[in-house]
C-alpha cells in the first residue's frame, strides 16, 4: 500500500491570506496529481506534476513536486471563498491511483 | 462533450437488498476506476476495469461486491446484501489510457444510504 499523507487535514482562513498544503509519502511516484472536490461533486483535476523539482503555476495556485518525487505542495496566494473545497493529491502506483487523505479548506469572506 | 455520468445520484436501500450503481465513461475512454469515499476522507480504490476485463480488483471486498464493464453499456458496481457499513459515496472515474500522466475524469458520484 502506498500511503499519501496530507496536512493539515482541516484549514480555515480569512479571504486574502496565503496558505500551503502538503502531500507526503514514503513511496516514489512517477507523477502526482492534485484535485479539488466541492461538496456533492466529484474531484476535478487541477494539475499533474511529473519531474522531480518541477514547479507549476495555475493563476494563484503554485504546485511543487519534491526532488525525490515523494512529496508535493500546493500554495495558494490571496485565497478567495471560491477556493473552498477538499484538496486531494494522487499518485499512480501499479494499476491504481492512490489518493491522499485530503485537506479540507474553508475560506471565510 | 458529456462528462462521466453516474446514476442514480442518491440510492437508499434497506439492509439485505442489492445496490446497482452505473457509470458511463466519457466518450472514447476505455478505462474505468471505482472509488469509495466516506465524509471528509480521501478516495479509496476499489476496482479498475477496461472494456470487458477486470484489471485490478484488489480494493474491492471479495464477498458481496462485483463490478463489470461490458462491451456495450455502462460499467456496473453491484453490492449484494447491503449492510449499514456500505453507506458511502461511490465515485467512478474514466481515462483514455492507463499511463500515470493520464488524468482521471470523475462523475458526481452515487450516494448510497443503507437503512
Amino acid at each position: 500500500t502506498q500511503l499519501l499523507e496530507q496536512s493539515p487535514q482541516f484549514l480555515s482562513i480569512q479571504e486574502g491570506e496565503n496558505l500551503t498544503v502538503y502531500c507526503n509519502s514514503s513511496s516514489v511516484f512517477s507523477s502526482l496529481q492534485w484535485y479539488r472536490q466541492e461538496p456533492g461533486e466529484g474531484p476535478v483535476l487541477l494539475v499533474t506534476v511529473v519531474t522531480g523539482g518541477e514547479v507549476k503555476k495555475l493563476k494563484r495556485l503554485t504546485f511543487q513536486f519534491g526532488d525525490a518525487r515523494k512529496d508535493s505542495s500546493l500554495h495558494i496566494t490571496a485565497a478567495q471563498p471560491g477556493d473552498t473545497g477538499l484538496y486531494l493529491c494522487a499518485g499512480k502506483g501499479g494499476n491504481q491511483f492512490y489518493f491522499g487523505t485530503g485537506t479540507s479548506l474553508t475560506v471565510i469572506p | 462533450n458529456a462528462g462521466v455520468m453516474q446514476n442514480p445520484r442518491h440510492l437508499v436501500r434497506r439492509r439485505g437488498q442489492e445496490a446497482r450503481l452505473r457509470c458511463s465513461p466519457m466518450k472514447g475512454h476505455s478505462h474505468v476506476y471505482w472509488y469509495r469515499q466516506l465524509p471528509e476522507e480521501g478516495l479509496k480504490f476499489m476496482v479498475y476495469l477496461q472494456k470487458e476485463n477486470i484489471i485490478d480488483e484488489s480494493g474491492m471486498p471479495k464477498e458481496r461486491f462485483s463490478a463489470e464493464f461490458p462491451k456495450e453499456g455502462p460499467s456496473i458496481l453491484r453490492i449484494q446484501q447491503v449492510v449499514r457499513g456500505d453507506s458511502a459515496a461511490y465515485f467512478c472515474a474514466s481515462s483514455p489510457r492507463s499511463g500515470g500522466n493520464s488524468p482521471l475524469h470523475f462523475g458526481n458520484g452515487t450516494r448510497l444510504t443503507v437503512t
